[in-house]
């Protein structure tokens, strides 16, 4: 079944230093990724998806993703973090066939000053 | 206009009440989804529904009871809740069902069961 899975329940970094959110997926077919972000009591916000074509994936806030089909992996990175950042990130995945949106454990990143 | 509401924020409710939860959307979206997401975990989807018409009960029990009265509105009906229903309730939305469509969330309803 397909499914994804979150390396870190929780990642603390310090301030402007470099992130990335491990992301691993199980799929034998064509395989659509995201990754959402939920600041403290707020609902899910899209930071970017893998759908097809380029394997980099550009999303908002600075954040950017590799689709690796042979390491299926879809790791979420930003080179430079801010204390705005601190939220729960989840990689998703589609069920395709029963087109349900299913989300990983999730990820708490914890910027310190 | 790209937002999804949900009303009321919070909620609290004795196990005997009735109350609704509401979620609207002005995007066009052909598709509504309500999740449910315990403290600490991820979403679990509930419901969905495509064209106004239910397409996945994600084997809720009946005491929750979605109503779609028109494509842009969605309510989630409560009678009978258990304290163990408290979480907060996401409403989203898409284009359509079908496909890689991205699904919009709104900011969810906390509910406290008491």
């Amino acid at each position: 079944a397909q499914s994804v899975t979150q390396l870190d329940s929780q990642v603390p970094v310090f301030e402007e230093a470099p992130v990335e959110l491990r992301c691993n997926y199980s799929s034998s077919v064509s395989v659509y990724l995201f990754w959402y972000v939920q600041y403290p009591n707020q609902g899910l916000q899209l930071l970017l998806k893998y759908l097809s074509g380029s394997t980099l994936v550009k999303g908002i806030n600075g954040f950017e993703a590799e689709f690796n089909k042979s390491q299926t992996s879809f790791h979420l990175r930003k080179p430079s973090v801010h204390i705005s950042d601190t939220a729960e990130y989840f990689c998703a995945t589609i069920i395709q066939g029963a087109q349900k949106l299913v989300f990983g454990q999730g990820t708490r990143l914890t910027i310190n000053p | 206009d790209t937002e999804v509401t949900q009303t009321p924020k919070h909620l609290v409710m004795g196990m005997t009440n009735k109350k609704s939860l509401k979620c609207e959307q002005h995007m066009g979206h052909r598709a509504m989804y309500w999740y449910k997401q315990k403290a600490k975990k991820p979403p679990e989807l509930m419901f969905v529904y495509s064209y106004e018409k239910l397409s996945i009960n994600e084997s809720v029990p009946s005491r929750f009871s979605p109503e779609c009265p028109n494509s842009s509105l969605l309510n989630l009906h409560l009678h009978a809740l258990q304290p163990e229903d408290s979480a907060l309730y996401l409403c989203a939305s898409s284009q359509e069902y079908r496909g890689p469509n991205e699904q919009f969330f709104g900011p969810g309803t906390r509910l406290t069961v008491l």
